[in-house]
């Protein structure tokens, strides 16, 4: 079992709709992060957080609004998504330290119909 | 930025032959890391190397940071180890943040 969760697995919203992703550390880090991963592109980073502040926006939209309560559950709240937001999102954790490795959850597969 | 290229973009093998996979990058690292992504999405961790040699079962991976590349080895492939691979480096020294190859797809046959 991943020390990374993510949840849920798959979801499929309408542009309208209003959504979150969850994520979950059980590993003791204190970065973690959002990437996006389109069909045919590298994974795009999205957010970073560190000790629950945001170091990191990558040029995403606001449509796209994270949460970092604390150092272990990270959010990422959607609202009036297109269709080209479809992707599969992920959620990873590390020591935050430049030289941590980095563990990734399963994905929340999304499509914005 | 940083840029990660991966060769070969596609790989296609027969159950139980060795594979060779590459990551060039064009700037110094003092990180890079290896991962599996499988068929179903998860993306797993292989190796932390930012320079040297590890190994780990089947796989192996060696970076030559001086000469910006690195190589990840998987002997004796089997059906499971299908997927993508990705190499990802910080975009520059001292960042947590990584930048992620476009990856090697791999394919084995039984």
């Amino acid at each position: 079992e991943t020390g990374v969760t993510q949840t849920p697995r798959h979801l499929v919203m309408g542009m309208t709709n209003k959504k979150s992703l969850k994520c979950e550390q059980h590993l003791g880090h204190n970065a973690m992060y959002w990437y996006k991963q389109s069909a045919k592109k590298p994974l795009e980073l999205m957010f970073v957080y560190n000790f629950k502040e945001q170091t990191e926006n990558n040029s995403v939209p606001s449509r796209f609004s994270p949460e970092c309560p604390n150092s272990s559950h990270l959010f990422l709240h959607l609202h009036t998504l297109q269709p080209e937001d479809s992707a599969l999102y992920l959620c990873a954790s590390s020591r935050g330290e430049a030289e941590s490795p980095l563990h990734f959850g399963n994905g929340t597969r999304l499509t914005v119909t | 930025g940083i840029q990660v290229e991966q060769s070969p973009p596609d790989l296609i093998l027969q159950e139980g032959a060795n594979s060779t996979l590459r990551c060039n990058f064009s700037d110094s690292v003092n990180n890079l890391q290896w991962f599996h992504q499988n068929p179903w999405g998860q993306l797993i961790n292989l190796f932390y190397i930012p320079s040297g040699t590890k190994q780990n079962g089947r796989l192996s991976a060696t970076t030559v940071a001086t000469e910006r590349y690195s190589l990840l080895y998987i002997s004796s492939s089997q059906t499971t180890d299908s997927g993508v691979y990705f190499c990802a480096v910080p975009p520059q020294g001292g960042s947590e943040k990584l930048v992620f190859g476009k990856g090697t797809k791999l394919t084995v046959n039984p």
